[in-house]
């Protein structure tokens, strides 16, 4: 069965960075895509941005471009959101979500759990 | 990149039905067929309930369904129940981003 796990709760500082992962298993992990969604306490859902399993194409919103990067290790079927330059205003839950290849086509059918990151010095 | 305008809360009896609007622009809703719907449950993952504007995940209970006229997209929900009563968020494709609605909660009185 398809399941994404992702790594666990951080406790960061103001200015630090953080690197949530996200392993998959139970599908080929290169024929599909993984999207990187957060949701701050109370709020609502936000996109962060996607990358393509296969070629490793990314893409972000305007919003966190230049403070979050998206990789992959296909031997190890796991995506990596990377940011940078943390603030209080970052603390949430981040999570990833599997998708199909293409970009346009995008519907979130499996999540993963969720990673709580909390900014606070 | 704006937030897609959901109503902050809906509610319903059991065994009645509800609709959630989900408004956007041209430029996400209005022009690609490419709208979804998630469930949150408080403390959980969402789950994915409608994709492609009407179509039902394997396993979605067939009293949810979506539709879309223009620029905005709607979830019913037919014949509520107890088990219903969670968040809503569309989610809509914008042609270089994706964008989440503001999130319904819906109560089931």
């Amino acid at each position: 069965q398809v399941q994404l796990v992702q790594s666990g709760a951080e406790v960061k500082k103001p200015g630090a960075s953080v690197k949530v992962s996200c392993k998959a298993s139970g599908y080929t992990f290169t024929t599909y895509s993984i999207h990187w969604v957060r949701q701050a306490p109370g709020q609502r859902l936000e996109w962060m941005g996607w990358i393509n399993a296969g070629n490793g194409n990314t893409k972000y919103s305007q919003k966190f471009q230049g403070r979050v990067t998206i990789t992959r290790d296909t031997s190890a079927s796991i995506a990596y959101m990377e940011l940078s330059s943390l603030r209080s205003e970052d603390t949430a839950v981040y999570y990833c979500a599997r998708s199909s290849y293409d970009f346009w086509s995008g519907y979130l059918d499996y999540w993963g759990q969720g990673s709580l990151i909390t900014v606070s010095s | 990149q704006s937030a897609l305008t959901q109503p902050r809360s809906v509610s319903g009896s059991p065994g009645q039905s509800v609709t959630i609007s989900c408004t956007g622009t041209s430029s996400d809703i209005g022009g690609y067929n490419y709208v979804s719907w998630y469930q949150q449950h408080p403390g959980k993952a969402p789950k994915l309930m409608i994709y492609d504007v009407s179509k039902r995940p394997s396993g979605v209970p067939d009293r949810f369904s979506g539709s879309k006229s223009g620029n905005t997209a709607s979830l019913t929900i037919s014949g509520l129940q107890a088990e219903d009563e969670a968040d809503y968020y569309c989610f809509s494709y914008a042609g270089s981003h994706y964008v989440f609605g503001t999130g319904t909660k819906v109560t089931v009185l």
